[in-house]
């Protein structure tokens, strides 16, 4: 059974600080999107990683893929109030855009 | 583009009634998927369509649940009857094909309550 798993499922964080969300999956993949959800809307896309050793860059959010690893990262540098919403990753298993997401991560940014 | 158009935005509805949810895929996408979020399983993958063919329903939680899509532009989901438990989000989403790397663009959801 296919496990995606994020840590940590919530975090705190204060302006202009340096934070890590893990995405652990549990079988091959060379497939991983991030998707971002405000409260009470839709799944934003973020990014979309193709291949192992990616990495994608938008503002203060980077995004890296290890398929050997079978891990991904999102790593929020400076941090702002805006950055505030809940993180998810998922894995395409199949190559037809299934995709299975991870549990989320809940992010707080704190003035 | 208008994106992914979902209807209604809410609905609250009593338990044994039927719900229809509706959705219109973005323009010239191939893939249709519907999604359902909840607190306690997260966003699961209800089934898919390449082409107006569902290609995977094994996330259908039952057979009260069923999906179609009639044409390029159309789908609906339906829950008959409905039960308290189906209260969720439901999410449609489509993209442009299977090749790798595709963006999956999703709907603003449908929120049912049933009580």
């Amino acid at each position: 059974e296919l496990k995606v798993e994020q840590n940590p499922l919530f975090l705190s964080m204060q302006e202009g600080k340096n934070y890590t969300i893990y995405c652990n999956y549990s079988t091959t993949s060379d497939r991983l999107y991030w998707y971002r959800q405000d409260p009470g809307k839709s799944l934003e896309s973020l990014f979309v990683l193709l291949s192992n050793g990616a990495v994608k860059q938008e503002g203060r959010l980077m995004a890296s893929l290890d398929t050997k690893a079978r891990l991904s990262t999102l790593h929020i540098t400076a941090a702002v109030h805006d950055l505030s919403a809940t993180y998810f990753c998922a894995v395409d298993l199949t190559g037809a855009n299934n995709l299975f997401f991870g549990t989320g991560t809940r992010l707080t940014v704190i003035p | 583009d208008a994106g992914v158009i979902q209807s209604p935005r809410h609905e609250v509805t009593e338990m044994g009634q039927e719900v229809t949810l509706r959705c219109k895929p973005i323009s010239g996408h191939d893939y249709l998927f519907w999604y359902r979020q909840t607190m306690m399983r997260g966003l699961e993958l209800l089934i898919y369509f390449n082409n107006n063919v569902p290609i995977d329903d094994s996330g259908m939680p039952e057979d009260r649940f069923s999906a179609k899509m009639p044409n390029a532009s159309f789908s609906t989901l339906k829950i008959q009857p409905s039960e308290p438990r189906d209260s969720a989000v439901y999410f449609c989403a489509s993209s442009p094909g299977g090749r790798t790397g595709n963006t999956i663009y999703f709907g603003e959801g449908s929120w049912l309550t049933v009580v």
